[in-house]
């Protein structure tokens, strides 16, 4: 399959304010995706995921839009904080692979500013 | 529950020679894949592994071997090593492969693997 692009590699805001980050993929087929933070240091840790059967899912500070039109991909972080401060990827999945076979963007960094 | 665990966590090795590199899965987890991380080639999915047997395979060179335990513990093995095979290997688990609507993958902290 084709990798998933991210629009900007660098994000910085200010402690409390709301974080975007957006993603792209190029394959059609796919109909998981999911986002992935990673720390210096350490493995990704999920943040949450959606199914292409849904177009919104949030979580605890967190919401995840999907656009299948334009295949497009969007992390929002309420209230950022410090502790936010990581590398975010996105991935996706196809249906039919029999497996989750998770194709990566390049991931965007995320500074908040105290 | 504790989470997936990778060993060792640093390696270094010279070109030419081989590693074996073990992960164990999240308890009831029963699939497992591999991924390697660089900094110019982002995370790529290597192979993955279900119930013993590999499901998918990524686009890397044969010299990248893995298998699958019964208790569904994997290892992975580079043979006649690059430097280019220098990267952060990270493992991921999951109770199946793209299973119910609550599973997904879970990541290890990884091994660092240096070739000298």
């Amino acid at each position: 399959g084709e990798s998933v692009g991210l629009h900007l590699p660098t994000l910085s805001v200010q402690e409390g304010d709301n974080s975007i980050i957006n993603c792209a993929y190029s394959n059609s087929a796919s109909d998981y995706f999911i986002w992935y933070k990673q720390e210096s240091g350490k493995g990704p840790q999920f943040i949450i995921d959606i199914r292409s059967n849904m177009d919104k899912r949030q979580g605890q500070r967190v919401t995840v839009l999907l656009n299948k039109t334009v295949k497009h991909l969007s992390l929002q972080i309420a209230a950022t904080q410090p502790g936010d401060s990581a590398v975010y990827f996105c991935a996706d999945s196809p249906s039919g692979a029999g497996s989750y076979q998770l194709t990566f963007g390049k991931g965007t960094k995320l500074s908040v500013i105290p | 529950k504790a989470g997936v665990t990778q060993t060792p966590r640093y390696l270094i090795k010279t070109r030419g020679q081989q590693v074996t590199l073990s992960c164990s899965p999240i308890s009831g987890h029963r699939s497992v894949s591999w991924y390697q991380q660089t900094p110019g080639q982002g995370l790529q999915f290597l192979f993955e592994y279900f119930s013993e047997t590999q499901r998918n395979k990524g686009n890397f060179p044969g010299r990248f071997s893995g298998r699958q335990f019964s208790n569904s513990r994997s290892e992975m093995n580079v043979s006649t090593l690059e430097l280019g095979d220098s990267a952060l290997y990270l493992c991921a688990s999951s109770f199946s492969f793209r299973g119910g609507s609550t599973d997904t993958q879970y990541f290890g902290p990884g091994t660092r693997l240096t070739v000298l």
